[in-house]
């Protein structure tokens, strides 16, 4: 049962433009969200997280949105860059227990010049 | 500082046959963990340690054990490799600043089990 979903495998977005990316989850002991950027043959690299208690948090061209009472999570990149093409993973922690991440399937963004 | 560092890189096994992963951090981060990627599947916790001496498991601990005996190193071993364990293999760590939980990746270990 797949506790955090990525609905969307692929999304293809102009340069310049919005990307939003989107995650939903299940389980209500969830206290933690993270964003996380992939490409290739390299580990994920941190991109951009957000606790529970809050619904929105603004790095540069990132923001996360968080509707806890519809579970669920998007990723706004404005503007969209060819560099942000990437896989894309949302992760859940659990409450209160580091290190207990769950993924979902990762969405492929690419960003057309 | 070399953040998460794993060996090898790539690996071929037979199946029946065992090995160990090797995962080590030097950024004394209490939690280590290793997941697996399938393609489609996302990545897939095996096993968690949030600390020296304390681990855990995933969601998809079967054929595989840890050990955590000391802050830096997080060893994964196959005790009886399987086609099934074909996968890409990655170590992290991480910690809790008190605001915000941060996990780093390690480059990843590509197992092919024949």
């Amino acid at each position: 049962d797949q506790q955090v979903k990525q609905n969307s495998p692929s999304l293809s977005v102009q340069e310049g433009r919005i990307s939003i990316l989107n995650c939903d989850y299940t389980n209500s002991m969830f206290d933690y969200f993270l964003w996380y950027k992939k490409y290739p043959a390299e580990g994920p690299t941190f991109l951009i997280s957000i606790s529970s208690i809050k619904d929105k948090n603004e790095d540069g061209r990132f923001t996360v949105f968080l509707n806890k009472s519809a579970k669920h999570l998007s990723l706004h990149i404005v503007p969209s860059q060819p560099g942000d093409s990437a896989v894309y993973f949302c992760a859940a922690r659990f409450y209160n227990q580091g290190g207990k991440l769950i993924f979902g399937q990762g969405t492929e963004l690419s960003v057309k010049p | 500082n070399a953040g998460v560092t794993q060996t090898p890189k790539f690996q071929v096994l037979k199946t029946g046959q065992s090995m160990t992963l090797q995962c080590a951090q030097d950024m004394n981060h209490e939690y280590m963990s290793w997941y697996r990627q399938d393609p489609g599947m996302g990545l897939r916790l095996i096993h968690y340690s949030v600390g020296a001496g304390i681990t855990d498991q995933g969601e998809v601990p079967n054929g595989y054990n840890v050990s955590r005996s000391t802050t830096e190193d997080f060893p994964l071993r196959l005790l009886s490799a399987a086609p099934s364990q074909t996968s890409v293999y990655f170590c992290a760590s991480g910690t809790w600043t008190g605001w915000a939980d941060t996990q780093y990746f390690g480059p990843g270990t590509r197992l092919t089990v024949l």
